[in-house]
């Protein structure tokens, strides 16, 4: 069975530029979270959806960040414009049903921001 | 505020042997607890977990404890492998299960052979 996908794997940007990171979520799954780990923070989550609906946002870091769901097997995660500070590790993760918090995580996108 | 604490970055253990990573965490409305394991260049994947009505859980080698008094969690793993080296981290879900989500910095466990 196909896991969670994420692209691009890999993204190296200058600042001031847009950048897009897409996941598709295990099929089936309801609930969708994108992740941030960084070296000073660890794992931090940026926002959730559930049944492809927004519902917490709250560590999402600036307005300069925004996610989609547009439908139940896909989403986006831009930064716009990009900075130094946004170099991270930004995962992935789909779950089914009422969750106590076991996860599916994507490989993660690394990106790079110079 | 750090509401789940690994407060060892790294561990190192001879194959074979136990290894024993800890956690703890400062939020009493936390009721279920999970562990995760990550390698390089990949997600993180669970491993095990416990509701807050158990002091043990075990699965295999890997059995994970509870303390709810003291606040504290450990990851036993015995006998300890090479395929074993990862960052594990303590994650705790309270009331609004995995929205809430949180988890702590992550130890890196190297077993030596």
């Amino acid at each position: 069975d196909a896991g969670v996908i994420q692209s691009p794997r890999h993204e190296v940007t200058e600042m001031g530029q847009e950048v897009t990171l897409r996941c598709k979520p295990i099929s089936g799954h309801n609930s969708l979270f994108w992740y941030r780990q960084t070296m000073m923070r660890g794992l931090e989550l940026l926002i959730y959806f559930n049944n492809n609906v927004p519902i917490d946002d709250s560590g999402m870091p600036e307005d300069r960040f925004s996610a989609k769901m547009p439908n139940a097997s896909f989403s986006t995660l831009k930064i716009q414009p990009s900075e130094p500070r946004d170099s991270a590790v930004y995962f992935c993760a789909s779950s089914w049903g009422r969750n106590t918090g076991e996860l599916f995580f994507g490989e993660g996108s690394r990106l790079t921001v110079l | 505020d750090q509401q789940v604490k690994q407060n060892s970055p790294s561990l190192s253990v001879q194959e074979g042997r136990i290894s024993i990573l800890n956690c703890d965490y400062t939020n009493s409305m936390f009721d279920y607890f999970l562990w995760y394991k990550k390698y390089p260049a990949e997600g993180p994947t669970f491993l095990i977990s416990i509701s807050s009505i158990k002091d043990k859980n075990e699965d295999g080698r890997f059995t994970v404890f509870l303390n709810k008094s003291a606040k504290h969690l450990s990851l036993h793993i015995v006998p300890s492998q090479p395929g074993d080296s990862a960052v594990y981290f303590c994650a705790a879900s309270g009331i609004e299960g995995a929205q809430k989500l949180v988890f702590g910095q992550g130890t890196r466990l190297t077993i030596n052979p």
